[in-house]
């Protein structure tokens, strides 16, 4: 059954600190999406890969966020350094995008991340 | 960017009934998602659509392109159809969707 794998579910650190969480696309999807999302803002777009290429990451704070994607296994979104403001749920999709738009997306469960 | 309005924010009904949300936006899209959370859950795809409309089981989602407007019909609606239903708009300019503030759907027997 294949589904979209993150870790760690649940993450609970002090401000500072440096997080990073992990996300393991389906097995043939070339298109990675992280998405946080807040009480306050709902569902918000921090960025996305095609074919492992970083098209856009408008929506990371550049000076403290960073998202990459070593292989096709695995892409992974870091804070550093951590502030109580990015206590939220993280989560990672993948799809098979074909030209414009995006296909139908899978979720993996999200990462809760607390920051004290 | 995409504008991207869901009505109602809330909605309690009774078991049985047919329920519709709708979601405007306000720029063109490709496709658009309707996804659907539990509370404190993960986040499943209900529809992508394009065009016209797509039924599976007691769900069924429209499209009107040129309106820019999606709806979401729920028919004989459930207990366990209790969830947020967020609608999300993809392509316009930009691959990644953008999401409504979603729709709070409670049923209750």
């Amino acid at each position: 059954d294949a589904r979209v794998t993150q870790t760690p579910r649940d993450k609970v650190t002090e401000m500072g600190q440096e997080v990073t969480m992990r996300c393991q696309p389906i097995l043939g999807h070339n298109t990675v999406f992280w998405y946080r999302q807040t009480m306050m803002q709902g569902l918000e777009l921090l960025a996305y890969f095609r074919n492992r290429a970083p098209l856009d990451d408008s929506g990371m704070p550049k000076d403290r966020f960073s998202a990459e994607m070593p292989d096709a296994t695995l892409a992974t979104l870091k804070i550093q350094p951590s502030e109580p403001r990015d206590s939220a749920v993280y989560f990672c999709a993948s799809g098979l995008g074909v030209g414009i738009g995006t296909g139908e997306l899978f979720f993996g469960e999200g990462s809760r991340l607390t920051v004290l | 960017k995409n504008e991207v309005e869901q009505s109602p924010q809330n909605l309690t009904a009774q078991e049985g009934e047919f329920i519709t949300i709708n979601c405007s936006y306000s720029v063109g899209i490709s496709a658009l998602h309707w996804l659907q959370q539990h509370p404190g859950g993960g986040i499943v795809s209900l529809f992508m659509l394009s065009s016209g409309k797509k039924k599976h089981g007691r769900l069924i989602a429209t499209i009107n392109i040129q309106e820019k407007h999606s709806s979401l019909h729920i028919t004989a609606s459930h207990p366990r159809d209790s969830a947020v239903y967020i609608c999300a708009p993809s392509g316009g300019g930009a691959d990644g969707l953008t999401f409504g503030k979603g729709t709070h759907l409670i049923i209750q027997p």
